[in-house]
């Protein structure tokens, strides 16, 4: 199975600040990769899907970008409702997670 | 709004088994492919199984093949998952999920908040 290796695990920051979460599969996957964001007690949240594209009425803020082995999911300006613990998806072929990033707002 | 609501989760002992109920609402259940993700307490999301729109086909995590079946009703709006011989690593919220096709392949675009499965004795 294809594994995928978020970093940070978890990372505190700012209002405002701009946010970087990585994301490494262990073999090529092209464009086949999700980010998802999860509050505690809910449903993940579908963000970015194909790498890149924002799901609709996802904010503007998220971005996605990657392609192969290495992605990442920017958030332009933090804001105080984007607490919580994203992870990464791989869909070239069954699916599989990422170990998860827990954003934390200062 | 689309809308998953799963049930049956409860503590069982080891070699036990359930069987776990979605009930989906506000879509057009019989036209999408759905699947059951767990998340074990502190983990991230793992796939478990996935069932196509007439259920003649279906795909499970190695982990779970031989005990685990996942199944539908289209007439009724539901997914299920019959669970036997559980063991304490099945242990975790069961989430049904819709798939939605992207150009790379397949994800998941709604999920159910979960029902709990704790295997112990």
């Amino acid at each position: 199975a294809i594994q995928l290796t978020q970093s940070p695990s978890s990372l505190s920051a700012s209002v405002g600040d701009r946010v970087t979460i990585t994301c490494r599969a262990s073999q090529g996957i092209g464009s086949g990769l999700a980010w998802y964001q999860q509050k505690p007690g809910k449903a993940p949240n579908l963000l970015i899907y194909d790498a890149s594209s924002l799901e609709t009425g996802v904010p503007s803020r998220f971005s996605g970008s990657g392609s192969g082995t290495d992605f990442t999911l920017t958030i332009s300006s933090l804001q105080p409702e984007d607490f919580g613990t994203y992870y990464c998806q791989q869909f070239n072929g069954y699916p599989t997670f990422g170990q998860g990033t827990r954003l934390e707002i200062k | 709004e689309v809308r998953l609501v799963e049930s049956g989760g409860n503590l069982v002992q080891p070699g036990g088994s359930l069987r776990l109920s979605c009930a989906a609402s506000e879509f057009t259940f019989s036209r999408y492919w759905m699947s059951w993700v767990r998340q074990a307490p502190g983990k991230g999301p793992e796939w478990v199984a996935s069932i196509n729109q007439d259920g003649s086909k279906t795909y499970y995590v190695d982990s779970v093949k031989g005990r685990i079946t996942i199944s539908r009703d289209n007439a009724k709006n539901s997914l299920f998952l019959q669970m036997n011989s559980l063991r304490a690593e099945d242990t975790a919220v069961y989430h049904c999920a819709r798939h939605m096709i992207a150009a790379s392949g397949t994800l998941f675009d709604y999920w159910g908040q979960g029902t709990l499965v704790t295997v112990s004795s």
